[in-house]
């Protein structure tokens, strides 16, 4: 079964506004990871953020994490038509490599 | 740094036939994961290796599926004999065996078995 879960499923916004995703996980983590997926293409690493941490910040990307609702989400300020992509949740629970996935959130950004 | 290698970019095959999927990860990268993603099913991860020893394999399939990591700049996932439900985008991807360090996927493998 998926260990995260994003909501919402898709979204869709105008250029300029923000774009909030969240991610809901079962058991306890190492690290939160966040991923964006082209069309047709890899996923790529966007931000990490440690099960200590509560929040962090990549340029208009915004993390935050609570460990205690074991939730995550993340928010594309002032978006752009590139940023239209699907977005994945992924968990590394503690004493264990692999990442688990969730289902992604796609998102659409009109120009 | 060329990023993680994968071979073919699209393959279409016959049931029944196998199928060799490639994978280079980057240099210095000592795990190496496979994955699957379906529209039903999402990412599934398959088995991942960590320095060229497989780790943990549980997430393949069944016995048709099968991958060696026979040196740290090559990996192989073979599916024999492959059937339709099979069909799927197969992604390999690396990490440098750090504690808080993302991923690199490569392009992936779009395989359609007819």
């Amino acid at each position: 079964s998926q260990q995260g879960e994003e909501d919402p499923q898709a979204l869709s916004i105008q250029e300029g506004e923000n774009a909030t995703m969240n991610c809901s996980y079962k058991t306890s983590i190492n690290n939160l990871q966040w991923y964006r997926q082209n069309s047709g293409r890899g996923l790529v690493h966007l931000i990490l953020i440690r099960s200590n941490e509560r929040e962090k910040h990549s340029g208009r990307l915004r993390v935050t994490l609570d460990t205690s609702k074991k939730s995550s989400s993340l928010l594309i300020t002032a978006s752009r038509a590139a940023d239209t992509a699907s977005y994945f949740c992924a968990t590394q629970i503690q004493g264990a490599q692999k990442l688990v996935f969730g289902q992604g959130t796609r998102l659409t950004i009109n120009p | 740094d060329a990023g993680v290698i994968q071979s073919p970019r699209h393959e279409v095959t016959e049931m029944g036939q196998e199928v060799t999927l490639r994978c280079k990860p980057i240099s210095g990268h000592n795990s190496l994961f496979w994955y699957r993603q379906t529209m039903m099913r999402g990412l599934e991860l398959l088995i991942y290796f960590n320095n060229n020893v497989p780790i943990d394999d549980s997430g393949m399939p069944e016995d048709r599926f099968s991958a060696k990591m026979p040196n740290a700049s090559f990996s192989t996932l073979k599916i024999q004999p492959s059937e339709p439900r099979d069909s799927a985008v197969y992604f390999c991807a690396s990490r440098r065996d750090r504690r808080f360090y993302g991923y690199t996927f490569g392009s992936g493998t779009r395989l359609t078995v007819v």
